[in-house]
């Protein structure tokens, strides 16, 4: 498709389980994005890749969380033995500038993980 | 420090009145700000952008005005439709990661 695609668009684990979610950026974008959006609430960076490098893991709320674009396309973002306060909207988004930015960033429609 | 406030939380127009949705920034480098909108189960869609060294740019029925002076920053729809009930984001690119607001719901009747 020509939008940014991210799977399982919900996702529903239990205390302690590990989850994967998975983004396909739009064909050609140098950067890739991750963000968590709570209920209520803006958007909240995550981390950020150019081509296959990671760039800015700042975000990152600890090292249970970890994402990957091993060939410069497709990422995932991996959360290990998740709690409930990861429940969130977890959103990516490309653009196709590298470092300088000042391009828009294109989203997808997030995966809703919901942590029991 | 930096970040992005709005004014209101809720915006409630009627159909064919124009809607403004506003926001603040605090002092920082940023040089980039775009307005998304955001309906219920979707990710954020782009709307328009404006570079700091511009005051105003204009897209199809949207228009966004940047008062750096009082770092004030707004979002203009002109003859609101109903398909424009959403919330609605400000956003500062800060070293290439978007810093959002908490948003303005549009609420848009007959």
């Amino acid at each position: 498709g020509a939008g940014v695609s991210q799977s399982p668009r919900y996702k529903v684990a239990k205390r302690g389980q590990d989850v994967a979610l998975r983004c396909d950026p739009i064909s050609g974008h140098v950067s890739l994005f991750w963000y968590q959006q709570a209920l209520g609430q803006g958007p909240e960076f995550l981390t950020y890749f150019q081509n296959e490098a990671q760039l800015d893991k700042s975000g990152l709320p600890s090292d249970r969380f970890f994402a990957e674009r091993p060939e410069g396309s497709v990422s995932t973002l991996k959360i290990q033995r998740t709690q409930q306060e990861d429940s969130a909207v977890y959103l990516c988004a490309s653009s196709p500038a590298g470092t300088g930015g000042g391009q828009p960033q294109h989203f997808g429609d997030g995966t809703r993980l919901s942590i029991l | 420090g930096e970040s992005v406030g709005l004014h209101l939380p809720t915006l409630s127009v009627q159909e064919g009145d124009n809607s403004i949705i506003n926001c603040a920034y605090s002092n920082s480098a940023s040089d980039y700000f775009i307005w998304y909108k955001q309906e219920s189960g979707k990710g954020p869609q782009f709307i328009i952008d404006i570079r700091s060294n511009m005051d105003k740019r204009q897209g199809q029925r949207v228009t966004v005005l940047l008062n750096k002076t009082v770092k004030h920053l707004s979002l203009q729809i002109a003859a609101t439709q109903p398909g424009d009930s959403a919330v609605y984001f400000c956003a500062r690119l800060i070293t290439l990661k978007l810093i959002f607001g908490t948003g303005t719901r549009l609420q848009v009747f007959p």
